[in-house]
């Protein structure tokens, strides 16, 4: 199946941890992106990727790295979780930039405790 | 500012009666406007887009509008159906900064 893949779609974890979210398209898209979404619904970007270059860095705390090690992959990794951190991270792909829409993964769940 | 406001927030409509969801933006340089639906527990979906030198747009049972003078877009979903129920969100393009930026989201109800 194409699509946007998340890995995982829940993650339960104490304050202080660091985690890891990963994300992996197979659309052939040279854009990948990063948003959150709060108890709210409310989406909000985070960072975006062109072929493996960081082109949009949003005010994110210093906690939060993106990686991508190839223009089909985009990790993020979270040092020293907060409760605040607790929302549903979405991964989405496109093509060309954001002038044809996002395809997004189906969400991880994070929950800080 | 980036800024795209969404109203309703919620909107509760009987089968088969029309659902309107209304949007401004505040960049005049936007010219991509995409809309998406998110079922529970899933991603946002995108359902349709319209872009800035079209007026309207429809695709079966939805439609969008445009009214890039005052800055308006609107989501018309006719002869709703129990699957419909979902939180749609607008969009537009930023287009100096290459990103999308999200309305708040309607959360639509169908009652049967």
């Amino acid at each position: 199946d194409t699509a946007v893949s998340q890995t995982p779609k829940y993650l339960v974890t104490q304050m202080g941890n660091d985690k890891s979210i990963k994300c992996e398209q197979n659309l052939g898209h040279d854009t990948m992106y990063w948003y959150k979404q709060d108890s709210k619904k409310f989406l909000k970007i985070m960072f975006s990727y062109n072929n493996k270059e960081l082109i949009i860095n949003e005010t994110v705390p210093n906690r939060f790295s993106p990686k991508s090690p190839d223009k089909a992959h985009l990790n993020l990794h979270i040092n020293s979780l907060e409760l605040g951190d607790s929302a549903v991270y979405f991964c989405a792909s496109s093509h060309g930039g954001a002038n044809y829409g996002y395809t997004f993964g189906s969400g991880t769940r994070l929950t800080v405790v | 500012g980036e800024n795209v406001e969404q109203h309703p927030s919620t909107l509760s409509v009987q089968e088969g009666d029309s659902a309107v969801i209304k949007c401004t933006y505040s960049d005049s340089a936007s010219n991509y406007f995409p809309w998406y639906k998110q079922e529970l527990g899933k991603g946002p979906q995108l359902i349709i887009d319209i872009r800035s030198n079209v007026g309207e747009k429809k695709d079966q049972r939805i439609a969008v509008t445009l009214n890039k003078t005052a800055k308006h877009f609107s989501l018309h979903i006719t002869e709703t159906q129990p699957e419909d129920s979902a939180v749609y969100f607008c969009a537009a393009l930023y287009s100096s900064a290459s990103k999308i930026i999200f309305g708040s989201g309607t959360r639509l109800s169908i009652r049967p």
